[in-house]
């Protein structure tokens, strides 16, 4: 069982590059939600889905777009990267929309703005 | 919105002492309340959670933690750390109904350093 993967895992760009980071889950669960880490700020919520074709944003949506096409799909897009986006990117998922369910996260992928 | 505060940035423990790690939120309703760990260059792991019941939960690992809910306070315990536990712990609240409820929100984090 893969649970959540996310690719690539290590990724260097060049300000006003664009790029989409992915993320995918074996786990048929409805929610999913993409969280940035910064150095003492904790995770800091991007965007999220509770199913197909519905997305929302989170804290920290400027620079980012995404969308969900399937249940297992939830990519991430950064149209024109700037060094403000340096950051671990984690996806996550839970079962259903039961608040009380715990997010299972990806490995991360280490994402470099130059 | 809701908020999570936890105290302490960095602590310092030798192993056999005992951990209390602090966590207060802000929301005026019903929580769902979570502390998650993260070993070096891994991904989080749910350590435990509350939503209703006994507010004395117990995770994994030997962990523990008591929801107060006048004081706001969800506080990390374990009796007795080990080198193993070193690692930044996250607390995390999201309402349990409403338009946040869809919100987890994360503490800043707090590194644990146990010296052998």
């Amino acid at each position: 069982n893969a649970g959540v993967t996310q690719t690539p895992k290590f990724q260097v760009l060049k300000t006003g590059q664009s790029m989409t980071l992915q993320c995918a889950q074996d786990m048929n669960h409805e929610y999913m939600s993409w969280y940035r880490q910064d150095p003492g700020m904790g995770l800091r919520l991007i965007h999220y889905s509770v199913g197909a074709g519905i997305t929302d944003q989170g804290e920290v949506p400027n620079g980012y777009n995404v969308s969900r096409s399937t249940t297992e799909d939830f990519p991430l897009r950064l149209l024109s990267a700037a060094p403000s986006q340096t950051s671990v990117y984690f996806c996550a998922s839970r079962p259903g929309t039961g608040t009380n369910q715990p997010q299972h996260f990806g490995d991360g992928t280490r994402l470099s703005i130059l | 919105a809701q908020s999570v505060s936890q105290h302490n940035h960095h602590v310092i423990l030798s192993e056999a002492a005992s951990l209390e790690l602090g966590c207060n939120y802000s929301y005026g309703g019903t929580v769902n309340l979570f502390w998650y760990v993260q070993y070096p260059g891994q991904h989080l792991q749910l350590l435990l959670k509350y939503f209703s019941g006994d507010p004395l939960v117990k995770g994994i690992k030997g962990f523990e933690a008591e929801f107060i809910k006048s004081k706001f306070s969800f506080n990390l315990r374990k009796p007795s750390v080990q080198w193993s536990d070193t690692a930044e712990y996250f607390c995390a609240v999201n309402p349990y109904s409403g338009a946040g409820s869809y919100q987890l929100t994360f503490g800043k984090g707090t590194k644990l350093s146990v010296i052998p």
